[in-house]
């Protein structure tokens, strides 16, 4: 089983719609959890941390949910430049990855918003 | 701020040659940098962490006499492919973890290889 699961998609929506990414990840031990945003043939920028309370900012909503070991995404009012691939990132606690924080990535929800 | 450059950003080269590929922090200090490899429409996967003035550490699978790193200073580090093929073609991505920050990593924006 993958550390970290997600939907591959590809998600196709029109403009204006609300798109929601779901993650799964095995070790219950993790403690940090991220949204990655990767567009084509480029690194990874960090769209938000995810905490236990949920949080907002701005047209994202991140949630996280300890017990069921589950992370969402959701985006509101989808604009054509959140087409890109989102990656769901688990921080590895160091008893679990030999002695380092280590991130661990999921491969990707596409999401294409066409007009 | 936290600004993390790579160089070269795309190279080509023939079977059997080595590719260095450069990992800068340009305006802060790190201490442990960590290198990744991404295949087409798969996810980031780590190949080694490394610590400033001490060996990698490489995770299971990636061979470090193929993989030579080097983080001689705090704000460099190097990944050298040696001998390397086709199945080497890939997009390298290297981050920095700033000192006495544990969790947040800076991505450089990746250097794509292709072996002919």
């Amino acid at each position: 089983r993958k550390e970290v699961e997600q939907d591959p998609g590809p998600f196709n929506v029109p403009e204006g719609a609300t798109v929601a990414f779901n993650c799964t990840y095995s070790n219950s031990a993790s403690q940090s959890f991220f949204w990655y945003r990767q567009d084509c043939r480029k690194e990874p920028k960090l769209l938000m941390s995810v905490y236990s309370s949920g949080n907002e900012d701005g047209r994202f909503t991140a949630q996280l949910n300890r017990a069921s070991q589950y992370i969402s995404l959701l985006i509101r009012d989808s604009k054509l430049s959140d087409s890109a691939t989102y990656l769901c990132v688990v921080l590895s606690p160091r008893a679990f990855s030999g002695g380092y924080n280590k991130l661990i990535f999921g491969a990707g929800t596409r999401l294409a918003v066409h007009p | 701020g936290a600004v993390v450059s790579q160089h070269p950003s795309w190279v080509i080269c023939k079977s059997g040659t080595s590719v260095k590929i450069e990992c800068r922090s340009l305006d802060f200090q790190a201490t442990t940098m960590f290198w990744y490899r991404q295949f087409p429409k798969q996810s980031l996967m780590l190949m080694a962490t490394s610590n400033e003035g001490s060996k990698a550490t490489y995770e299971q699978g990636v061979e470090k006499d193929k993989f030579l790193i080097n983080h001689a200073s705090l704000t460099l580090s190097t990944l050298t492919v040696t001998s390397a093929h086709p199945e080497d073609s890939s997009f390298y991505i290297c981050s920095a973890r700033e000192r006495g920050d544990t969790d947040t990593q800076y991505f450089g924006p990746g250097t794509r290889l292709t072996v002919l």
